[in-house]
């Protein structure tokens, strides 16, 4: 069975810091797929990046980036030059590439960017 | 640009009553989901559509029913509403499935529904 934990419940982060948030994951298949999402107070989910797990190149998106440890199954989100707006809910998730609709999702860390 | 729509956005049922979630979306999508959160959680798949007459369950399927008649609507129905359904539900839509996941072809979510069985 596939399994996401995020061991944050709550972060943190000073206006323009910079702030990591962690995902682990737990799987025997070989190729997946690995995203965050983002929750705000409008409850609306957003993809903020994805990860393909055959890709080596670690994803960026303009202020967001991952660190992809295959081996360690570790995918942690960066944040950089954090903005009030990243205040929300964020999901780390998982999906295999045989039966790719079934997500598997992370309890989530609430991430609050201070002014 | 109505995107994905859920209606109720919230609702208090009786244990053993039973109701349906709409779900309606206009793109034209092919892939449709239905998810629950529960309080602190994750999203959990109760069941998902690759297209109009095909629904295959998720992770927690059990106590929902789904249908697709139409490309547009994929409903949801409790038969009998037990307390271990309160949760928010949310509906999301997709032109192509998982993993094409990407910023050009996003899952696209509804509000979702907030449902309490008392």
């Amino acid at each position: 069975a596939q399994t996401v934990t995020q061991s944050q419940p709550e972060m943190s982060v000073q206006e323009a810091e910079t702030v990591t948030l962690s995902c682990t994951y737990d799987t025997s298949e070989n190729n997946y797929y690995l995203f965050w999402y983002k929750q705000p107070p409008s409850r609306q989910m957003i993809l903020v990046i994805r990860q393909e797990a055959y890709k080596q190149q670690n994803a960026t998106e303009n202020r967001f980036s991952v660190n992809f440890q295959k081996a360690a199954k570790s995918f942690s989100l960066k944040i950089s030059d954090s903005q009030l707006g990243d205040t929300a809910m964020y999901f780390c998730a998982f999906t295999t590439s045989y039966n790719n609709n079934d997500m598997r999702f992370g309890a989530g860390t609430r991430l609050t960017v201070k002014p | 640009n109505a995107g994905v729509t859920q209606t109720p956005k919230f609702r208090i049922l009786k244990i053993g009553q039973s109701m349906t979630l709409q779900c309606t979306q206009d793109m034209n999508h092919n892939y449709m989901y239905w998810y629950r959160q529960d309080p602190g959680m994750g999203l959990k798949l109760i069941y998902y559509s690759v297209g109009a007459g095909i629904t295959d369950k998720g992770e927690v399927p059990n106590g929902y029913n789904v249908s697709r008649s139409t490309t547009e609507d994929f409903p949801l129905r409790l038969e009998l509403a037990a307390p271990s359904q309160t949760s928010v539900y949310f509906c999301a839509s997709t032109q192509q499935g998982a993993p094409i996941f990407d910023s050009n072809q996003p899952q696209h979510f509804g509000d979702g529904t907030r449902l309490s069985i008392l």
